[in-house]
């Protein structure tokens, strides 16, 4: 069984510039979420998206958003990037809205501002 | 508000010794806990997940953690440390949304 997969592994962008991250989750998942590791700061919430719909986000600005195809697949897209913006963004999936069904990881995009 | 804190963002061992890394919850509900564990450069591997089932949950690679509700723990240890278990250790519980929230971290040495 394939695990959740990310591209691009690396993106390099400069300030104001804009990025989009893809996800495509494990066969049979529906629900995706995106976390932010940025050194220093831990692992953060971003969004969750379930059945297409965003279901929930973090506290972060309105520039950092996604979507979610119907394919169960995502992206986030990040806007009018900052310095602060450099970091891991994760996406990880999970089957179902059962809180006992854990989310399984990607080995994330590291995105970095210059 | 969940909230997760490790005790310890560092911990080092000698290969062979006992592994025991702290983890402590705060939650209004039930809570559901996770254990997992992030090597370089990649994203983060399940170790666990405590649910209620049972109070002792093995894991992989001879982890296992024991929830104590009285303390409000959720500990990870492993009784013989091998030189592969160096890596970052994140503890986290999941919302009623299933958001997970993390504790900081704590990054095991294992010393030959």
């Amino acid at each position: 069984e394939a695990g959740v997969t990310q591209s691009p592994t690396h993106l390099i962008k400069t300030r104001g510039q804009q990025a989009t991250l893809r996800c495509s989750p494990i066969s049979g998942h529906t629900s995706v979420y995106w976390y932010q590791q940025a050194l220093g700061l831990g692992l953060q919430f971003l969004l969750w998206y379930d059945e297409g719909e965003e279901r929930n986000r973090g506290n972060f600005p309105p520039r950092f958003s996604g979507r979610q195809f119907p394919n169960y697949s995502s992206e986030l897209n990040v806007n009018a990037l900052e310095l602060e913006d450099s970091a891991l963004y994760l996406c990880a999936s999970r089957m179902d809205r059962g809180l006992n069904q854990p989310q399984h990881f990607g080995d994330g995009t590291r995105l970095s501002i210059l | 508000a969940q909230s997760v804190t490790q005790l310890g963002s560092h911990v080092s061992v000698s290969e062979g010794a006992l592994v025991l890394l702290r983890c402590n919850y705060s939650s209004s509900v039930p809570p559901y806990l996770f254990w997992y564990v992030q090597y370089p450069n990649q994203g983060l591997q399940l170790l666990l997940k405590y649910t209620s089932a049972a109070t002792l949950v093995k894991g992989i690679n001879g982890f296992e953690a024991e929830f104590k509700k009285s303390e409000t723990s959720f500990h990870l240890t492993k009784p013989s440390a091998h030189m592969s278990d160096a890596a970052e250790y994140f503890c986290a519980v999941s919302d009623h949304a299933g958001k997970l929230t993390f504790g900081q971290g704590t990054i095991l040495t294992v010393h030959p």
